[in-house]
């Protein structure tokens, strides 16, 4: 039981580039949610599942996309990355019977 | 939406000592959790605990929904308490159960 796993652990990209955050977890969850995290500042949510086939947005949707075409796997698209998305996304999920999210490691993004 | 606030921002202990982590939200909640994310980034969940009062080790934590604050007591910290203590919220109007976030509260433990 690997729990939430997030993929990849770091990356570079050049303004302009496009590129696609993945999040999976084994635990069957319903429940999924994407998070960035800036320096000195807490999580803000920017997309959410609540299950199979749905998404929905967030605080801070503006230039990203996700899709959940599967149960255990949440992607996170950024179609064209600016420095201001540089910074670390969390990945969580939670099941239906409980409101206790479960996080990922992170993804540390930098965006030059 | 919910407004989350978090005091102190920093802390500095010396290992031993006790120490009280303070979260006010703006309006009622049906969630609240407590979260530290260590040195290395992870975040792990210490409490879910949307009313009432839960202990784990050392570890306690207190919500007074009625009044809408919630404290989080380390006792004898150890230096592997070092970290950030977040407190996320939900409220009863909140679809998918999404949390808020606090910004924080920076904890140092010295040897």
């Amino acid at each position: 039981n690997a729990g939430v796993t997030q993929t990849p652990k770091f990356r570079v990209l050049k303004t302009g580039q496009s590129m696609t955050l993945l999040c999976a977890q084994d635990m069957n969850h319903e429940y999924m949610y994407w998070y960035r995290q800036d320096p000195g500042m807490g999580l803000r949510l920017i997309h959410y599942s609540v299950g199979e086939g749905t998404t929905a947005k967030g605080e801070v949707p503006d230039g990203y996309n996700v899709s959940r075409l599967k149960k255990q796997n949440f992607l996170l698209g950024l179609e064209s990355a600016a420095p201001s998305q540089t910074s670390v996304y969390f990945c969580a999920s939670r099941t239906s019977g409980t409101d206790t999210q479960y996080f990922g490691p992170g993804t540390r993004l930098t965006v030059l | 939406g919910i407004q989350v606030e978090q005091s102190p921002p920093d802390l500095i202990l010396q290992e031993g000592a006790n120490s009280t982590l303070r979260c006010n939200f703006s309006d009622s909640v049906n969630n609240l959790q407590w979260f530290h994310q260590n040195p290395w980034g992870q975040l792990i969940n210490l409490f879910y605990i949307p009313s009432g009062t839960k202990q784990n080790g050392r570890l306690s934590a207190t919500t007074v929904a009625t009044e809408r604050y919630s404290l989080l007591y380390i006792s004898s910290s150890q230096t592997t308490d070092s970290g950030v203590y977040f407190c996320a919220v939900a409220g009863y109007e909140t679809s998918g159960s999404r949390l808020t976030f606090g910004e924080g509260t920076q904890l140092t433990v010295n040897p």
